[in-house]
């Protein structure tokens, strides 16, 4: 596809359960973000993918939050054990290369979860 | 986590009017400072952005001022429209690619 996909769109779960979203970058980005956010908030860094190793997860808000991206291309951001605060929009990007010179970010539309 | 303070939390601004963003951060070690537009239900789409070595950016109705003394940077949107009314986010990015975000203004404009 042209742009970033991330699905679902929407996702309602209870309490304690488990959840995987998903997200498709763009065809050969190399750099892959999640981020969280919440309502009326900016989005928040959870972790960044260089290719297929996670090179820096210090977003991460504890151990129940993991992600990969076997293959270097789709990641997986998996929620184990759900709680009600981890109701908020999980957005993805996905970038050329690494580091910083002409590395435009481009954001998928965000999985919305909502743990009832 | 190292901020980006962003005001005001919400502006309106009337049809052909300037909307002024204001965005303040702490660590000289960023190199990128991008401003985010973002519709509901969609996610933040790269507007404008600025390095540290200019001092301003203009792209047709938006502009960036970049103040690297006073750590601050601004937007502003010239001649504002109805379809520019949106959530913009401010930006500033460090060498891993990491963007941190400011909180967030809501832009109203009223035709």
């Amino acid at each position: 596809g042209a742009g970033v996909s991330q699905t679902p769109s929407n996702k309602v779960t209870e309490k304690g359960k488990y959840v995987e979203l998903r997200c498709d970058p763009i065809s050969g980005h190399t750099a892959l973000y999640w981020y969280r956010q919440s309502l009326g908030q900016g989005p928040e860094f959870l972790i960044y993918f260089q290719g297929t190793g996670a090179a820096d997860d210090s977003g991460l808000p504890n151990d129940r939050f993991f992600a990969v991206r076997p293959e270097g291309s789709v990641s997986t951001l998996k929620i184990q054990r759900t709680e009600r605060g981890d109701s908020a929009v999980y957005l993805c990007a996905s970038s050329q290369g690494r580091g910083t010179r002409n590395t435009e970010a481009f954001f998928g539309q965000g999985t919305r979860l909502t743990v009832v | 986590q190292q901020q980006v303070k962003q005001s005001p939390q919400s502006l309106i601004v009337q049809k052909g009017g300037i909307s002024i963003i204001n965005c303040a951060y702490e660590n000289t070690a960023f190199d990128y400072f991008p401003w985010y537009q973002q519709f509901p239900g969609k996610g933040p789409a790269l507007l404008i952005a600025i390095r540290p070595d200019v001092s301003e950016k203009k792209e047709g109705r938006f502009t960036i001022s970049f103040n690297k003394s006073a750590k601050q940077f601004s937007l502003h949107i010239m001649d504002s429209q109805p379809g520019d009314s949106a959530t913009y986010f401010c930006a500033t990015r460090g060498n891993t690619g990491k963007l941190i975000f400011g909180q967030g203004t809501t832009l109203q404009v009223k035709p």
